[in-house]
């Protein structure tokens, strides 16, 4: 089992659609989640993280974190074409190492 | 003014040569990483320091060296370079804690 899993789609949404993002991690001790935008030929580039169960929104973006389930979530509400990028999320495991696990990434495109 | 800066961006080289990647940080931070990216797009992590500190070694070939002369600052060197070692190196920088990485724009390594 993968440590870090999300579906590598592509996932496809029409303009101004909400884009649902899906990851599971295997880590039960895990503390921090994190996810990342990488646009094609770009660096990942930190959108959100998210530390304790429930919602965290900021702008168009919600994190969402059931530790029970093992399971986080990103939504992205009124997409837009510039959302069309690779997502992808991150795990810290146990210890403070900082060392985090990356899914394989799910590709989003939102289509005009 | 570069948070994250790594040089070269891209290293073209020879099978069996020797080549370094500079990685530079102006955030403060006290922990910095090295990822390697596979041409499948899966980010995995290989090195940290935590002020000039071995933290994270994962199961890397020992041609790979990584050398930290302070903490603003983690260099990667690899000897004997191999067809395989065909990737993109991210550097990264963050808080020893459970706080978000930095990435740097990245170095494309092809070995011909």
């Amino acid at each position: 089992q993968k440590e870090v899993e999300q579906n590598s789609g592509p996932l496809s949404v029409p303009e101004g659609a909400i884009a649902s993002l899906n990851c599971t991690y295997s880590d039960r001790v895990s503390q921090s989640f994190f996810w990342y935008r990488q646009y094609s030929g770009k660096s990942p580039e930190l959108i959100m993280s998210i530390y304790s169960n429930g919602d965290k929104e900021d702008g168009r973006f919600t994190a969402q974190l059931n530790k029970a389930s093992q399971y986080v979530s990103l939504l992205i509400r009124d997409s837009q074409p510039s959302d069309s990028a690779t997502y992808l999320c991150a795990v810290t495991t146990g210890g403070n190492t900082g060392k985090l696990i990356f899914g394989q990434g799910t590709t989003l495109q939102v289509k005009p | 003014d570069t948070a994250v800066s790594q040089t070269p961006k891209y290293l073209v080289t020879q099978m069996g040569n020797d080549k370094s990647i500079k990685c530079e940080q102006n955030l403060g931070h006290d922990t910095m990483y090295w990822y390697k990216q596979d041409s499948k797009k899966f980010l995995k992590i290989m090195f940290s320091y935590n002020n000039k500190e071995l933290i994270i070694n994962e199961t890397v070939p020992n041609r790979f060296s990584p050398k930290s002369p302070d903490k603003a600052h983690l260099n990667l060197h690899i000897n004997s370079l191999e067809l395989g070692d065909s990737a993109v190196y991210f550097c990264a920088s963050g808080l020893l804690s459970n706080q978000p990485q930095h990435f740097g724009d990245g170095t494309r390594l092809s070995i011909l």
